[in-house]
């Protein structure tokens, strides 16, 4: 059964630094992996979509990158700023099954002080 | 700009009462979603849809049922509230075809119930 994990479950860095948030699934049997945010109270919003055949997506200062082989992914945030914070998901698109279904992760909350 | 409407934010409802939560897109997706997430949890699929009038359990339909009349709209309908449910539900679409699509949220009902 596809687990998807985010560590750590909680990140506080002052404005400015780079940082990276972790995602890692047990099953590489995927067809994609997204990135979202989520604002408190609010919905997700898909920040990155990366393919099962790409290494890796950018957008901005953000830079996702994907490894099916070890069964992790990690969002780059360059220059942080307070806005950036918010909680982040990832989510797989697994093979088999319902394929219209993704698992998430559980988040990582970052906060970014001014 | 795509859109996915949750006409309601927040609800308080008794436990026993049937409770209707409606989801509207605007984007012609041919995949809808229902999930609910709670703290710790993450999110969980409830009930999919891939067409009007199909529908499709996820991981936790227990207590739900959903309707899909038309192809924008997709309902979640609670039977008989219980307290247990109380959570924030989260709509959300895709289009159909490839499974390499971003799926897209509405910004979430806070059901309450008491």
């Amino acid at each position: 059964k596809q687990e998807v994990t985010q560590i750590p479950a909680a990140l506080s860095v002052p404005e400015g630094e780079n940082l990276v948030l972790n995602c890692s699934f047990t099953d590489s049997a995927i067809y994609n992996l997204q990135w979202f945010r989520q604002d408190p109270g609010k919905g997700l919003t898909s920040l990155l979509l990366i393919q099962s055949s790409q290494r890796e997506q950018t957008s901005g200062r953000l830079n996702a990158s994907l490894d099916k082989s070890s069964g992790r992914s990690t969002l780059y945030i360059a220059a942080s700023q307070p806005g950036d914070s918010a909680t982040y998901l990832c989510a797989v698109r697994p093979y088999g099954g319902a394929t219209n279904k993704l698992i998430f992760g559980t988040g990582t909350l970052l906060a970014v002080q001014p | 700009d795509v859109k996915v409407t949750q006409s309601s934010r927040y609800l308080v409802k008794r436990t026993g009462e049937k409770v209707f939560l409606e989801c509207v897109q605007d984007m012609d997706h041919e995949n809808m979603f229902w999930y609910r997430q709670d703290p710790g949890l993450g999110l969980r699929l409830i009930y999919f849809s891939y067409d009007v009038k199909m529908k499709e359990k996820g991981d936790i339909p227990e207590g739900y049922s959903v309707s899909r009349e038309k192809k924008e709209r997709f309902s979640l309908i609670l039977e008989s509230a219980s307290t247990n449910q109380t959570s924030m539900y989260l709509c959300a679409s895709t289009p159909g075809g490839a499974y390499g699509n971003t799926i897209y949220f509405g910004e979430g009902s806070w059901l309450t119930v008491v």
